[in-house]
């Protein structure tokens, strides 16, 4: 039952570094996105995918890119890390319209 | 305005105790309710789904007016275990379905 799964638990980063998140689900969901989380302010949608193929911008996409080559994979690369970028990621993904599962989430910290 | 409303909290409530939680949304198109529990320091993980008739699970229960936009969630009999951050989430109509996701409200549930 891995459902998602999501890599690396935590991460340091220097500001102007890149690195790319990972993210995989075993459920066939169609629909996958990427949360980030900061005190106070709820989770905020990054980018989101609703099929292999297709991806599209969330509210807070500047700094990150997504591909979708397939179904089960999902990665956030960030670009040129930035200490603003300093949050807590989280992978979900969901059929289009039922809940979402999540990862475990990505402590990011970029010094 | 943010789309999804919840108070932060934090809510002290002591064991056996009944407490509410309220959400409100913005947006009238919104097809579908979640309230999510989330640990500290762990990803959001579905409590329940709210339906227009309103819903029970346990010691919770749900329910939702569409007509003043808001959702509840009413625990009752709290529990030490039930300390968490409650998410409320709307699922906005539209071709990507996009959940939204409140802030959180924080309850302690004290010896």
């Amino acid at each position: 039952n891995a459902g998602v799964t999501q890599t690396p638990k935590f991460q340091v980063l220097k500001t102007g570094q890149s690195m790319t998140l990972q993210c995989a689900q075993d459920m066939n969901h169609e629909y996958m996105s990427w949360y980030r989380q900061d005190p106070g302010m709820g989770l905020r949608l990054i980018h989101y995918s609703v099929g292999a193929g297709i991806t599209d911008q969330g509210e807070v996409p500047n700094g990150y890119n997504v591909s979708r080559s397939t179904t089960e994979d999902f990665p956030l690369r960030l670009l040129s890390a930035a200490p603003s970028q300093t949050s807590v990621y989280f992978c979900a993904s969901r059929k289009l319209n039922t809940e979402a599962f999540f990862g475990q989430g990505t402590r990011l910290t970029v010094v | 305005r943010k789309e999804v409303e919840q108070d932060p909290g934090p809510f002290n409530v002591p064991e056996g105790a009944t407490v509410a939680f309220n959400c409100t949304y913005s947006n009238s198109a919104s097809q579908s309710f979640f309230w999510y529990r989330q640990d500290c320091r762990k990803e959001p993980k579905l409590l329940m789904s709210v339906y227009s008739s309103g819903n029970e699970d346990g010691r919770f229960t749900a329910q939702l007016n569409r007509a003043s936009q808001y959702i509840s969630l009413l625990i009752r009999d709290s529990k030490l275990s039930d300390s968490a951050t409650y998410l409320c989430v709307v699922m906005f109509s539209g071709s990507a379905r996009q959940l939204t996701f409140g802030s959180g409200t924080q309850l302690t549930v004290l010896p």
